[in-house]
């Protein structure tokens, strides 16, 4: 059982070029989250998709835009990558609400931006 | 003021040591309470539920007081392999969990 799956893992972009971080749950989950991670900063989400079809917006969603194209799929695109989203990205899923929310996430797609 | 508030430390203990973190929320409509675990470089992973009548996983013990908003996470006997950052979460009626910036724990020899 995979749970949450990030690709890639790993990424270097120069200002400006584009990329989809890829997501996928087996979980069946029904909610799906993406969120960056910078030092000293915790976990910030960006964008957010409470059930298939449905996408809002979180806390930073600025530079980005996400896709929900299935109810395992998450995608996350950059459309012009900037030094400030240098960061690590986190895919997260959840049984919303059974679970009272408890998300269980992937393991990460480091960025760097050049 | 930030919704979820966590001491950063970091907690600097030695083996066998307990050690007590607290974390302070703001909404009172939260309902639901959890702690993860971060290590180093890698995704957060849920550590335990935070019950309204507190609750115990091993050396692990999780409280919560909704009088005085805050939630706490006790830790018996810590070990090395506790070394690690603790992540305070707070979730109301809707889909967005709020996380704590975490605080750091460092188990020493």
């Amino acid at each position: 059982n995979a749970g949450v799956t990030q690709t890639p893992k790993f990424q270097v972009l120069k200002t400006g070029q584009s990329m989809t971080l890829q997501c996928a749950q087996d979980m069946n989950h029904n909610s799906m989250y993406w969120y960056r991670q910078d030092p000293g900063m915790g976990l910030r989400l960006i964008y957010y998709s409470a059930s298939e079809g449905t996408t809002d917006k979180g806390e930073v969603p600025n530079g980005y835009n996400v896709s929900r194209l299935n109810k395992r799929e998450f995608s996350l695109r950059l459309e012009s990558a900037a030094p400030s989203q240098t960061s690590v990205y986190f895919c997260a899923s959840s049984d919303q609400p059974k679970e009272g929310n408890i998300q269980y996430f992937g393991a990460g797609t480091r960025l760097s931006v050049l | 003021r930030k919704e979820v508030e966590q001491d950063p430390g970091p907690f600097n203990v030695p083996e066998g040591a307990t050690v007590a973190f607290n974390c302070t929320y703001s909404n009172s409509a939260s309902q639901s309470f959890f702690w993860y675990r971060q290590d180093c470089r890698k995704e957060p992973k849920l550590l335990m539920s935070v019950y309204s009548s507190g609750n115990e996983d091993g050396r692990f013990t999780a409280q919560l007081n909704r009088a005085s908003q805050y939630i706490s996470l006790l830790i018996r006997d810590s070990k090395l392999s506790d070394s690690a950052t603790y992540l305070c979460v707070v979730s109301g009626g809707s889909y967005i969990p709020t996380f704590g910036r975490g605080t750091s724990l460092i188990v020493h020899p």
